[in-house]
């Protein structure tokens, strides 16, 4: 596609279930990253990916959280038995070779735990 | 430690204003870049600008301009004759890690509302 494209766009989900969120890279982007953003902590990296491995793992907030990616492509966010502070905005973006190239981001999953 | 801060919170100019959005790093590298990002309402952070810490040459670009000094670990952001398209949040960032594909260390934003 043109762009970095993230699914769901909204998710409301109750607390203590497992959530997928989605992301589809720009075509040929070998890096890609997982923000979330959050009223009270801002915009916080959570993993990077260059194609299938993830050098840093480092922001990943807890155990509940993973991320895999597939193929080069697409990644997956999951968050296991979800709780209340989970609720954010979740951002994907790409780049070219994950050096210092210009990321793309995606619109973001908002997610709401009630 | 937050290593980008941005005390402005929000700001409200009127149009034709000429607004000033400040940016404070820190880092121990001496090797980094720093990036400014635009999130309209639509949510999708938008790209400005990237700058290495080799490069303090200030920058323009139509109705915006950047200016970095090392000096102050400063990269400041500055809008001329401001616009109601303009309102947004504005994201400074660092990126300084060559293990985490130099990831975006951002700062909290500043909200910049233009009113006509």
């Amino acid at each position: 596609g043109a762009g970095v494209s993230q699914s769901p766009s909204n998710k409301v989900t109750e607390k203590g279930k497992d959530v997928e969120l989605r992301c589809d890279p720009i075509s040929g982007h070998t890096a890609l990253y997982w923000y979330r953003q959050s009223l009270g902590q801002g915009l916080e990296f959570l993993i990077y990916f260059q194609g299938n491995s993830a050098p840093d793992k480092s922001g990943l907030p807890s155990d509940r959280f993973s991320a895999e990616r597939t193929g080069g492509s697409v990644s997956t966010l999951t968050i296991q038995r979800t709780q209340q502070e989970d609720s954010a905005v979740y951002l994907c973006a790409s780049s070219l070779e994950g050096t210092v190239a210009e990321a793309f981001f995606g619109q973001g999953t908002r997610l709401t735990v009630v | 430690a937050q290593k980008v801060t941005q005390a402005q919170t929000e700001i409200s100019v009127v149009e034709k204003e000429d607004v000033t959005l400040d940016c404070v790093y820190e880092t121990r590298d001496t090797t980094y870049y720093l990036f400014w990002y635009k999130q309209p309402p639509s949510g999708e952070l938008v790209f400005l600008i990237r700058r290495n810490s080799f490069d303090e040459q200030n920058e323009i670009s139509g109705r915006y301009s950047w200016n970095f000094q090392k000096s102050t670990s400063s990269f400041n952001f500055t809008i001329t004759a401001s616009q109601v398209v303009d309102s947004a949040v504005y994201f400074c960032a660092l990126s300084e890690e060559p293990n985490s594909g130099y990831a975006l260390n951002f700062g909290k934003g500043t909200s910049l509302l233009v009113t006509p």
